[in-house]
């Protein structure tokens, strides 16, 4: 058990719509990172967020935000959701930044429909 | 353009056979490489961390060493066990980007027989 938590573990929704995906870091993990894992594109980054402040950024679709709230639960929202959105999306905390592992948590299965 | 390969055909050997996985890379600076496990349905586990500045690091029956000037990592699982069978990925972070940013290769699927 890495100790990152991630709700919901599948997700069913249709095309347009939008979801919000929640991460809870390992106690006392002060980063949380977002990565989309599709078949044909494997692991991709997508946000960090360090004790509330975003700090860096991959690919990451305009159509899709992320925050990192005073308790350091992160959300990833997704929206107007294309059938190409589907996959899973992981998070990852980590104690500080830059050279640390990360730990990562079992992700969210999005199926758009 | 830039590039982190590892072999995408399944890695297929005998128990207590010793494991080799490559992780080559292409325009990229690393500022340093990590391997991570990661099981069907699961997220990636960590298992070593090695700098730009070290040519070797061990863990138990895992080694991983750095070759900057090849351009690759390579990754070992001696006495390998069924158990070991997984996906392994390797991911890198460049000096850029404020070391935030890890940068995973597609993984190479690992089946040990018994």
């Amino acid at each position: 058990d890495s100790g990152v938590t991630q709700t919901p573990k599948h997700l069913i929704t249709a095309t347009g719509q939008r979801v919000t995906l929640r991460c809870s870091p390992r106690s006392g993990d002060l980063s949380v990172y977002w990565y989309q894992q599709s078949l044909d594109q494997g692991l991709q980054f997508l946000i960090q967020y360090y004790n509330g402040e975003e700090r860096a950024k991959g690919n990451i679709l305009e159509r899709f935000s992320a925050q990192q709230f005073p308790d350091l639960h992160s959300e990833l929202n997704l929206s107007s959701l294309e059938l190409g959105d589907s996959a899973l999306y992981f998070c990852a905390s980590s104690v500080g930044e830059g050279n640390q592992p990360q730990h990562f948590g079992d992700g969210t299965r999005l199926s758009i429909l | 353009s830039q590039k982190i390969e590892q072999n995408s055909e399944a890695l297929n050997i005998q128990e207590g056979k010793t494991a080799t996985l490559t992780c080559n890379y292409t325009n990229y600076s690393p500022a340093y490489l990590q391997w991570y496990r990661q099981d069907p349905g699961r997220g990636p586990v960590f298992l070593l961390l090695i700098r730009e500045n070290e040519k070797e690091k061990r863990k138990e029956r895992l080694k991983v060493t750095f070759d900057t000037t090849l351009k690759q990592s390579l990754f070992h699982i001696t006495a390998s066990q069924p158990a070991d069978s997984a996906t392994y990925l390797c991911a890198l972070v460049p000096f850029s980007g404020g070391y935030n940013k890890l940068i995973f290769g597609a993984g190479t699927r690992l089946a040990v027989h018994p």
